[in-house]
């Protein structure tokens, strides 16, 4: 088996702040992805990368910016934090050849 | 573009009780359908999917769904409920599930003693 960490498990940022956020996979999958969860407003794709090095844009990737350092990395950046901003970031990884994905435990984001 | 839409926001059941969870999707051609459990403040595990074949397909821990072209939907069912199946359920769909799924905004079960 293996596991998908994400750091940190809760971000408390301010307006206007750059924040990182980490995401790192044990399972030796080639894909891995952003989401963005909201209250009411179910899972929204932000970046995907299907290898070292590749980037490829979701429907919400205005205001970030992602980096795939290497295979088991995927690191994602809020550019500009927005003030009262909350929402749970969801990372996930797929094997080669499957559909399914494996998601790690998110990391929460509130904006002061 | 793919849309998928879950009708019920929330759904309250008791133990032992059966249980359907609706999911209709839009899309003019062959796509993969899928199933997610959230719970609590954890992230999202895989049940089960769809792409071709057999329409009933069978998941964890008693789920099974039901693919229906000519209705568009992909409901999942449970016979028998138990209380760790409280959680948050997200159908989700993809005509290329290497770019990414599309989900739902999920339903919540509740399951009651």
């Amino acid at each position: 088996g293996g596991i998908i960490t994400q750091t940190p498990k809760f971000l408390i940022g301010q307006e206007g702040q750059k924040l990182t956020l980490k995401c790192q996979q044990n399972f030796n999958h080639d894909t891995m992805y952003w989401y963005r969860q909201d209250s009411g407003k179910g899972l929204r794709l932000i970046y995907y990368s299907i290898t070292e090095n590749d980037l490829q844009k979701g429907d919400l990737s205005e205001g970030y910016d992602a980096s795939r350092e290497k295979k088991s990395s995927f690191s994602l950046t809020v550019t500009s934090a927005q003030k009262n901003e909350m929402a749970v970031f969801l990372c996930a990884s797929r094997p080669r050849g499957r559909a399914e994905q494996f998601f790690g435990p998110g990391t929460r984001l509130t904006v002061l | 573009t793919q849309t998928v839409s879950q009708s019920d926001a929330h759904v309250t059941v008791f133990e032992g009780d059966s249980v359907e969870l609706r999911c209709n999707y839009s899309y003019g051609g062959s796509i993969y359908l899928s199933w997610y459990i959230q719970h609590h403040g954890r992230g999202l595990q895989f049940l089960l999917k769809y792409y071709s074949g057999n329409p009933v397909v069978q998941g964890v821990n008693g789920f099974e769904a039901e693919f229906s072209k000519s209705d568009s939907s992909f409901h999942l069912r449970k016979a028998s409920v138990h209380w760790s199946d409280s959680a948050v359920y997200f159908c989700a769909v993809s005509a290329d599930y290497a770019q990414g799924l599309t989900f739902g905004l999920g339903t919540r079960v509740s399951v009651f003693p």
